[in-house]
C-alpha cells in the first residue's frame, strides 16, 4: 500500500518559475488537502477538496491554484513562484468520516 | 487564520523521563489529534480523541480531551531515543469538511 505519494520530493526554483506539485492517493479517499510548513508555524492549510471535481480555498491560498480533475489525484500549481513560498508542502487525504489525516511524505521547495 | 497554542516549543530530555506537552485554543474543537512528525517526514497520526474529557492511550502514550473542549494533553512515559520528532495537536471543528487546524508543534529531543 503506497498510501499517499508526493512527487517531486525536492525542487529548487527561480522567482516567477512555474511548477506542479502532484499528490497521488490509493486509499479511495474522498477529502484531499495540501498543507505548507513553515519553521515555528506548523502546518497552514493551502487548498483542499471534498471530492473529484471540487476545490476549496484554505487559509493561505494565495499564489497557488489546484485541480482535482480524478479522485486519487491533487495537484497544486504555483504560477509564478516567489521567495516567500519556499517551504514545505505535504498533500494528505481522508474519508472525511471523523478520522485523522494519511499525509505524504513531504516536497521540499526553494524559490531563488 | 487560527492556530493552536502549543506547550512547550521544544524540550530536551533523558531516556526514560515522562514527557508531556499540551495544546490550548480559542475556540471548541469536536475532535483532537496527535501526530509525529520524523525527519524528513509526514506526520503520523498518533491519538484521536472524540468526545469532552476522553483519555485514550497508545503504548507509552496518553492523550486527554479537555473538559472544556479547548485544550489537549499528551504525556509521553519512560521515553526512548526513538521518541525523537515534532509532536503536532490538531483540532477539527464540527462541519467543516474535515479540516485539521494544526497546533505549532512541540520538538523532543531524548539523550541517552
Amino acid at each position: 500500500n503506497a498510501g499517499v505519494t508526493q512527487t517531486p520530493k525536492f525542487r529548487v526554483l527561480k522567482t516567477g518559475q512555474s511548477m506542479t506539485l502532484l499528490c497521488a492517493q490509493d486509499m479511495n479517499h474522498e477529502y484531499m488537502y495540501w498543507y505548507r510548513q513553515d519553521p515555528g508555524m506548523g502546518l497552514r492549510l493551502i487548498h483542499y477538496s471534498v471530492g473529484e471535481g471540487t476545490t476549496a480555498k484554505g487559509e493561505v491560498p494565495d499564489g497557488y491554484n489546484v485541480s482535482r480533475l480524478k479522485k486519487q489525484n491533487f495537484l497544486l500549481g504555483l504560477e509564478s513562484a516567489a521567495p516567500s513560498q519556499t517551504s514545505v508542502y505535504f498533500c494528505a487525504s481522508s474519508t472525511g468520516q471523523g478520522y485523522g489525516y494519511t499525509f505524504g511524505s513531504g516536497t521540499r521547495l526553494t524559490v531563488v | 487564520g487560527q492556530q493552536l497554542n502549543q506547550s512547550p516549543q521544544s524540550m530536551f530530555i533523558q531516556e526514560g523521563e515522562d514527557v508531556s506537552m499540551n495544546c490550548t485554543s480559542s475556540s471548541i474543537f469536536n475532535t483532537w489529534l496527535w501526530y509525529k512528525q520524523d525527519p524528513g517526514e509526514g506526520p503520523v497520526l498518533l491519538i484521536a480523541l472524540y468526545k469532552a474529557g476522553e483519555l485514550t492511550s497508545n503504548g507509552r502514550l496518553t492523550a486527554q480531551f479537555g473538559i472544556t473542549r479547548k485544550d489537549s494533553f499528551l504525556n509521553i512515559s519512560a521515553s526512548i531515543p526513538s521518541d525523537v520528532g515534532i509532536y503536532f495537536c490538531a483540532g477539527r471543528h464540527t462541519g467543516t469538511a474535515s479540516k485539521l487546524t494544526f497546533g505549532t508543534g512541540t520538538r523532543l529531543q531524548v539523550t541517552l
